[in-house]
């Protein structure tokens, strides 16, 4: 069965104090893996597309890399409009069948 | 680019109406669109996949006679929570797939929340 597991499950992290949020798959057949922003009471906002080990991409404060078995993002410096819910997602097979991991809430305090 | 529009945001209705949510792809066409719905500090749950002029596959324990999905277009899907009651209430989230390359990213939209009194 296809799996998705993120770590932590919540981070709190002091404003500019660097860290990585972690993203572990167990499937067959990986077609791409996606990593999404949600702010409460809002829906998922795309960051990136990544597809095979060895790959990164960055975007402000957040860079994603990803390995044969999981995934990393990490933030640099981060303030506190990087608080959010981190969520990794993995599109298998192929149909357009994707699974979702359960989140990272991260607060970033001032 | 690749923007999601969903209406209404929010809606509050009597338990028994009918409730219509739109969900609508603005600067691209989309031959997939999902229908999820999130409950308090959980992860998305997949209800439905919709694909244009075909029926919606729906995951299972979701009853598709309760909730109808219609995409009637290559930009619009239509969700409809037929005899609302209390327990339907809940946040009600759409996304567009766009295709690029050989995997499909998903957009969303800003979400539904349906509150059934």
């Amino acid at each position: 069965e296809d799996q998705v597991t993120q770590s932590p499950e919540a981070l709190r992290l002091q404003e500019g104090e660097s860290s990585s949020l972690n993203c572990s798959y167990t499937v067959s057949g990986l077609r791409g893996l996606f990593w999404y922003r949600q702010d409460p009471g809002k829906g998922p906002e795309f960051l990136f597309t990544l597809y095979s080990a060895g790959e990164e991409k960055e975007k402000e404060r957040l860079k994603a890399t990803l390995t044969k078995k999981e995934s990393f993002l990490h933030i640099t410096a981060p303030k506190p409009e990087d608080s959010a819910t981190y969520l990794c997602a993995v599109q298998v097979g192929y149909g357009q069948n994707f699974v979702f991991g359960p989140g990272t809430r991260l607060s970033v305090l001032p | 680019g690749a923007v999601v529009s969903q209406h209404p945001s929010r809606v509050i209705c009597k338990s028994g109406t009918s409730v219509k949510i739109e969900c609508r792809s603005l600067d691209f066409q989309a031959t997939t669109m999902f229908w999820y719905r999130q409950f308090p500090k959980q992860s998305l749950m997949l209800m439905a996949t919709s694909n244009e002029g075909s029926k919606a596959t729906y995951e299972q324990g979701v009853e598709k006679d309760k909730f109808l999905i219609n995409h009637a277009s290559l930009t619009l899907s239509t969700l409809t929570v037929t005899s609302a009651h209390p327990e339907d209430s809940s946040f009600y989230i759409c996304s567009a797939a766009s295709r690029q390359g050989y995997t499909d990213t998903q957009y969303f939209g800003p979400g539904t929340r349906l509150t059934v009194l």
